[in-house]
């Protein structure tokens, strides 16, 4: 099962740029790294997902080194709105089939001050 | 596009009495799961439906939970009996296929308290 490390919490301020690395030392070949966030009271919510380099949408980035064992997830000038739970996945394709299981941790508490 | 809807929101029940809940996932998606999310962890996998047949139950405690996909589309879950460690948010979740990779699509979720 390809786990994940990440920090239990960050504090920003409105109008930075926050970045939140997650480790995933175990990951394999075929999997790709997901991030989710999630707001009290909601399910979580599809952010971004990338198998190597950069990608980028309208939301947020993500940087992969070449060895893969970490991603940053890079959120640009943050609000108060973007507090919330962010979980870094990594696909886990159990038993050699294309079925997968994610495996969320505990995730990144996100706090935005003003 | 609707979205994946789940009820109730919240139930509050006694330990050893049973309780279920439904999912209605997004029209189309072949794919259905459900988690168990407890208070400051994140969500764990508890059954996984390709249609309606489960591919990936391997967490679900199978002495006291239950669960169909009616017709390849609803969903329910049962507890009976329910125990206090149940207490928890049951999350519903859809995609289209079944990879990794797909994006899953939450809803709001059920909170369940067992007291």
């Amino acid at each position: 099962l390809a786990k994940t490390t990440q920090p239990i919490s960050m504090d920003s301020y409105e109008g930075q740029e926050v970045n939140i690395t997650c480790s995933h030392n175990n990951i394999a070949t075929n999997d790709y790294i997901t991030w989710y966030q999630q707001f009290p009271s909601q399910g979580p919510r599809f952010i971004i997902q990338g198998y190597k380099t950069k990608v980028t949408n309208e939301v947020a980035s993500l940087f992969i080194p070449a060895d893969r064992k970490s991603s940053t997830l890079s959120l640009p000038r943050v609000s108060l709105s973007d507090t919330a739970v962010y979980y870094c996945l990594v696909g886990d394709r159990a038993r050699g089939s294309t079925l997968g299981r994610l495996y969320f941790g505990r995730g990144t508490q996100l706090t935005v001050w003003p | 596009e609707a979205g994946v809807a789940q009820s109730p929101r919240y139930k509050i029940i006694e330990k050893r009495q049973s309780v279920a809940f439904w999912c209605n996932p997004i029209s189309g998606h072949a794919t259905l799961y459900w988690y168990q999310q407890i208070l400051g962890q994140g969500p764990k996998l508890l059954i996984q439906f390709q249609n309606n047949g489960v591919v990936d139950d391997s967490q679900l405690p199978k002495d006291r939970f239950s669960a169909e996909r009616l017709k390849g589309v609803d969903s329910t879950l049962k507890i009976q009996p329910a125990k206090l460690e149940d207490s928890a948010v049951y999350l519903c979740a859809s995609s289209p296929i079944s990879g990794s990779t797909d994006t899953q699509y939450f809803g709001p979720g059920t909170r369940l308290t067992v007291l």
